[in-house]
């Protein structure tokens, strides 16, 4: 069965400063997509990033980008000059199929 | 605007009943799925919906119902089998199903049993 580990419940990082967040999943399968999702205090989830398993560059979206280990079976997070809506719960899923798997969450707090 | 609405926001009920949480969709997408959230958690799958009259459970189907009469809808049943409702209960659609699919998520409901 796939697994998804977020090993940081919560993290805290001052404005404008770089932080990465990380994933590790368990999978037997070759074919998968990854993704990280973000939930602000709003409480609506949004898609942050994706990535296709088959693709060896790694995804970027403007101040996002991944970093995928595919043979460690890992997909962390770096955020960029981070800013203070960047404050939220960060997920990162697994998807095979008709099945996606989410972490428990990263807690991300940005101080000014 | 296209979106996912969610109703009611807040929602309390009495041990023993059930209750019926909303979820409508107006971005034509074919698959539908319901979440629960609770602390330390993450997402667990409650149940999901790629066509109309047709729908799968998820990993903690067990005191939850579903129905999908219409594409836009895919209501949840909360029943008083479920012994520990009191959550964050997300819906979510995708226009390709899980698999390689964005899904959109409606803003929750928060059910809390009294």
């Amino acid at each position: 069965a796939q697994t998804v580990t977020q090993s940081q419940p919560e993290m805290s990082v001052q404005e404008a400063e770089t932080v990465t967040l990380s994933c590790t999943y368990d999978t037997s399968e070759n074919n998968y997509y990854l993704f990280w999702y973000k939930q602000p205090p709003s409480r609506q989830m949004i898609l942050v990033i994706r990535q296709e398993a088959y693709k060896q560059q790694n995804a970027t979206e403007n101040r996002f980008s991944v970093n995928f280990q595919k043979a460690a079976k890992s997909f962390s997070l770096k955020i960029s000059d981070s800013q203070l809506g960047d404050t939220a719960m960060y997920f990162c899923a697994f998807s095979r199929d008709d099945k996606i798997i989410f972490g428990k969450g990263t807690r991300l707090h940005i101080l000014p | 605007d296209g979106g996912i609405t969610q109703s009611p926001k807040y929602l309390f009920r009495k041990e023993g009943q059930n209750v019926t949480l909303s979820c409508e969709q107006n971005l034509n997408h074919d698959a539908m799925y319901w979440y629960r959230q609770d602390p330390g958690q993450g997402l667990r799958l409650i149940y999901y919906s790629q066509i109309v009259n047709d729908f799968q459970k998820g990993d903690i189907a067990e005191g939850y119902s579903v129905s999908r009469e219409k594409k836009e809808s895919f209501p949840l049943t909360v029943t008083s089998a479920q012994k520990n409702p009191t959550a964050f209960y997300l819906c979510a659609s995708s226009s390709f199903g899980l698999a390689g699919g964005e899904l959109f998520f409606g803003e929750g409901s928060r059910l809390t049993v009294l």
